[in-house]
């Protein structure tokens, strides 16, 4: 089976100051690891994705994120966070040894960045 | 640019109502999914479909069904709708390549069940 956590509920930060919503998976096999935001009444927006390759991938809009095979981590990172980043952010992963073809998706973590 | 478009961003439909949500995306993907959203639950799939006419369970299927009929088309239907299926619908399409599992999504439609 398949499973991703997304501990924190909600992430506060200062704007300017550097970001990290958590997300830890679990899965058998090597994972696909993927990071979303959703603005208000809007649907969800790919933002990055681990395949293979270099653990730290960059993405859309100044965001990256780590893979920690030993942690089994896949946290989102901002070095200088602004207002307009404040969103829901999901974190999802498929094993694709596993046949299942879907994401299995995090509860959210909502992000605050105050002015 | 990838776009999925949903039928309607906001329905309100009564209890035992038989419900369409439509949605449709313009890139020529085989993989289409259905989602909802629920707060604290994230996104939970319902069903998924791999090709025209192919379909398969997700983790919460009962209670809905789905359609397939052209390859740019996925369907989720509620035979009788409840209030317990309240909630936002997210349609989602991909093109099942390795390493382009990417999921691009809709707008989400809205359901009120009263």
């Amino acid at each position: 089976a398949q499973s991703v956590a997304q501990p924190e509920d909600q992430v506060n930060v200062a704007e300017g100051n550097p970001l990290t919503v958590k997300c830890t998976y679990s899965v058998s096999g090597n994972p696909y690891l993927f990071w979303y935001v959703q603005y208000p009444n809007r649907g969800l927006q790919f933002l990055l994705k681990y395949i293979t390759g270099d653990n730290l991938v960059k993405g859309s809009y100044g965001f990256e994120a780590e893979f920690n095979k030993s942690q089994t981590s896949f946290h989102l990172k901002k070095p200088s966070a602004l207002v307009s980043d404040s969103a829901l952010y999901f974190c999802a992963v498929r094993d694709p040894d596993t046949g299942r073809r879907a994401l299995t998706f995090g509860s959210g973590t909502r992000l605050q960045v105050q002015p | 640019d990838v776009k999925v478009t949903q039928s309607s961003r906001y329905l309100v439909k009564r209890t035992g109502e038989k419900v369409f949500l439509e949605c449709v995306q313009d890139m020529d993907h085989e993989n289409m999914f259905w989602y909802r959203q629920d707060p604290g639950l994230g996104l939970r799939l319902i069903y998924f479909s791999y090709d025209v006419k192919m379909k398969e369970k997700g983790d919460i299927p009962e209670g809905y069904s789905v359609s397939r009929e052209k390859k740019e088309r996925f369907s989720l239907i509620l035979e009788s709708a409840s209030t317990n299926q309240t909630s936002m619908y997210l349609c989602a399409s991909s093109y099942p390549r390795a390493g382009t599992d990417t999921q691009y999504f809709g707008p989400g439609t809205r359901l009120t069940v009263l």
